[in-house]
Formats: C-alpha cells, sequence, structure tokens
C-alpha cells in the first residue's frame, strides 16, 4: 500500500522568506504523480504543483518548486517570497497512474507571519 | 472558467436522517471522484465514476451509496447518519484521456450531522 508522511505538522516563516515543506512517500510502483495541494481557511483545495515521476526535471510554478528524489521518495515543496496568502494548510499527495485515488499525508500548517 | 459544482454547501442533520450531496463536474469532464474530509484531517478518498460506472472505491461505509448519471452529475447518498459523518465531502472531476492526472476539486459540501 502507498503511503505519504508529512514530518512537519505546523510551520511558521516571515513574508518575504522562503520555507520549504518536506515529504515522502512510500511505494513499489514506478508510475505515478505527486502532488501539492493548498487549502486555505475557505478549505478549498487547489493544486499547487504536480510532479510525473517519470520525468527528472523537478516542476516549478512561480515561486513554488519542488524537490523530487524519486529514490529517496522524497517530494519536498519549496515556497520562495513567501506571501500572506500562502497561509494555509499544505497537503503532499501521491497517484498511482493506475489508480483513480488520491492519497494524502496529513498536512503542513504554515504560517507567514508579517 | 467553469469550475466543480456541489450542492448544498452547508448541510444539517440529525442522526438516523438521510443526506443526499450533489456534484456537478466540469463541463466534459467523465470521471468524478468524492472525497470526505474530517475535522482535522486529509481527506479521504471514498468512491469514483467514469462514464457512470463505478471505477474505484475506497472505505466508504455501507451505508452510502453513490451513482453518476447520464449529464455525468453524481450523487452521494448516505443513510442512518452518525456524529461521525460530520466531515467536509469533496467532489472532484477530471477530463477524458489517459494522459489527465489532475482532479479538480469542487469547494466541498460540510455536513453537520447533530
Amino acid at each position: 500500500a502507498q503511503t505519504v508522511t508529512q514530518s512537519q505538522p505546523e510551520m511558521s516563516v516571515q513574508e518575504a522568506e522562503t520555507v520549504t515543506l518536506s515529504c515522502t512517500y512510500d511505494t513499489s510502483e514506478n508510475n505515478y504523480y505527486l502532488f501539492w495541494y493548498k487549502q486555505p481557511p475557505s478549505r478549498q483545495m487547489i493544486l499547487v504543483i504536480r510532479q510525473e515521476a517519470y520525468k527528472q526535471q523537478n516542476a516549478t510554478e512561480n515561486r513554488f518548486s519542488v524537490n523530487f528524489q524519486k529514490a529517496a521518495k522524497s517530494f519536498s515543496l519549496k515556497i520562495s517570497d513567501s506571501q500572506l496568502g500562502d497561509t494555509a494548510m499544505y497537503f503532499c499527495a501521491f497517484r498511482l497512474n493506475r489508480d483513480d485515488k488520491i492519497i494524502f499525508g496529513k498536512g503542513t500548517r504554515l504560517h507567514i507571519l508579517p | 472558467a467553469a469550475g466543480v459544482i456541489q450542492s448544498p454547501r452547508h448541510l444539517i442533520k440529525e442522526k438516523r436522517e438521510t443526506a443526499t450531496l450533489k456534484c456537478y463536474p466540469i463541463p466534459r469532464h467523465d470521471t468524478v471522484y468524492w472525497y470526505q474530509q474530517g475535522p482535522g484531517q486529509d481527506p479521504q478518498f471514498l468512491i469514483s465514476f467514469y462514464e457512470k460506472m463505478q471505477s474505484d472505491k475506497g472505505s466508504i461505509p455501507d451505508r452510502f451509496s453513490a451513482q453518476q448519471f447520464s449529464d455525468y452529475h453524481s450523487e452521494l447518498n448516505m443513510s442512518s447518519l452518525e456524529l461521525g459523518d460530520s466531515a467536509l465531502y469533496f467532489c472532484a472531476s477530471s477530463p477524458p484521456g489517459t494522459s489527465t492526472n489532475e482532479q479538480f476539486f469542487g469547494p466541498g459540501t460540510r455536513l453537520t450531522v447533530l
């Protein structure tokens, strides 16, 4: 069975700083996708960034980038120039290529301080 | 751009009552997914439908049933409600094609069971 682990339940950083959220996962499969979702106080689930396991190049979306280490089964999210609007719960998530379901980690609550 | 629509947004029920949650996917999306997020928890996959057929099943109680209709909207029926069913229920949809890996989440239905 696939599992996703987020070891940081809560983090706080000052506005404009860079922050890295950690995520590890476990699978014996080779074809899968990894995601980071943001859930602000509104509780809406917003896709931040995704990574296909077969791609070696790390995904980047504006201020958000990932460090994907397939052998280590690690998938961290880096937020550069953090903004107050980045305050949210962040979920690392995994999906097998052949499956429908997304498996979420327990989440990291991120506070951006003014 | 059109998004996933869920109704109602909020629902309050008594124990042992029945609830029906509705999901309207993004136009031309043919796959629908249901997730349950308890208070302070990560979302848990319940069930999914592709082209009106159940395609995957997760930790959905026997008291719950779901279906996808000819217009691709989906309904989650919940009977004999229990206090533990209080949660945020997300519907997500994805477009046709094997290359797709993103699920677009709706705003959720907040169910409170008293």
